[in-house]
């Protein structure tokens, strides 16, 4: 069984660009969330996806959006980046989304550094 | 605002003794909880959860405790272990909706030889 991975490991981007991060769930599940780690900080939930739709969301701007597709692979896309996003980005993949609680598996992560 | 917190950054702890990690949170809605464990360069792992609907759960060397009156959760390793020493988060959720955890700042634990 494979687990949740992503890619890529580490990211180096400049102010006002656009990046897209990838993540692919755990065989099964059919949820996808992300979250942002700050350095020093717990992971902030940034949204969720369940079946291809959007399934809540956190305290972000829109210029954070993301996708996913029908073999429940996710991608997070951040525009316009901001030196504040610069973060440990997990994602994490669970089966079912409400109405009980499902364990959630976490991947590596990808490092994004916004000089 | 700080709806789960660890207080405690750091914990140093020998190794055999008994770790105790504790956590708070405010939102009353929170119903079920969750502690991950975090090496580096790897994503946070499920250690053990509560429901709110229970104030114990024990599995192997870890318990977790759960006070509601005082909104106050703790995880209890015995005995601990060299292998022990990584971050610790305690994470919050609602069974009801989607399945947001809102996570404490973490505790880094380092059991000593």
């Amino acid at each position: 069984e494979t687990g949740v991975t992503q890619s890529p490991t580490h990211l180096i981007k400049t102010r006002g660009q656009q990046v897209t991060l990838r993540c692919s769930s755990q065989s099964g599940h059919n949820t996808v969330s992300w979250y942002q780690q700050a350095l020093g900080q717990g992971p902030q939930f940034i949204f969720q996806y369940y079946r291809e739709e959007e399934n809540g969301r956190g305290n972000f701007p829109p210029r954070f959006s993301g996708l996913q597709f029908p073999n429940y692979s996710s991608e997070l896309n951040v525009n316009a980046l901001e030196l504040d996003d610069s973060a440990l980005y997990l994602c994490a993949s669970s089966l079912g989304a409400s109405g009980g609680v499902y364990e959630q598996f976490f991947g590596p992560g990808t490092r994004l550094t916004v000089l | 605002d700080q709806q789960v917190k660890q207080n405690s950054p750091s914990l140093s702890v020998q190794e055999g003794r008994i770790s105790i990690l504790n956590c708070d949170y405010t939102n009353s809605m929170f119903d079920y909880f969750l502690w991950y464990k975090k090496y580096p360069a790897e994503g946070p792992t499920f250690l053990i959860s509560i429901s709110s609907i229970k104030d114990k759960n024990e599995d192997g060397r870890f318990t977790v405790f759960l006070n509601k009156s005082a909104k106050h959760l703790s995880l209890h390793i015995v005995p601990s272990q060299p292998g022990d020493s990584a971050v610790y988060f305690c994470a919050a959720s609602q069974i009801q909706g989607a399945q947001k955890l809102v996570f404490g700042q973490g505790t880094r634990l380092t059991i000593n030889p």
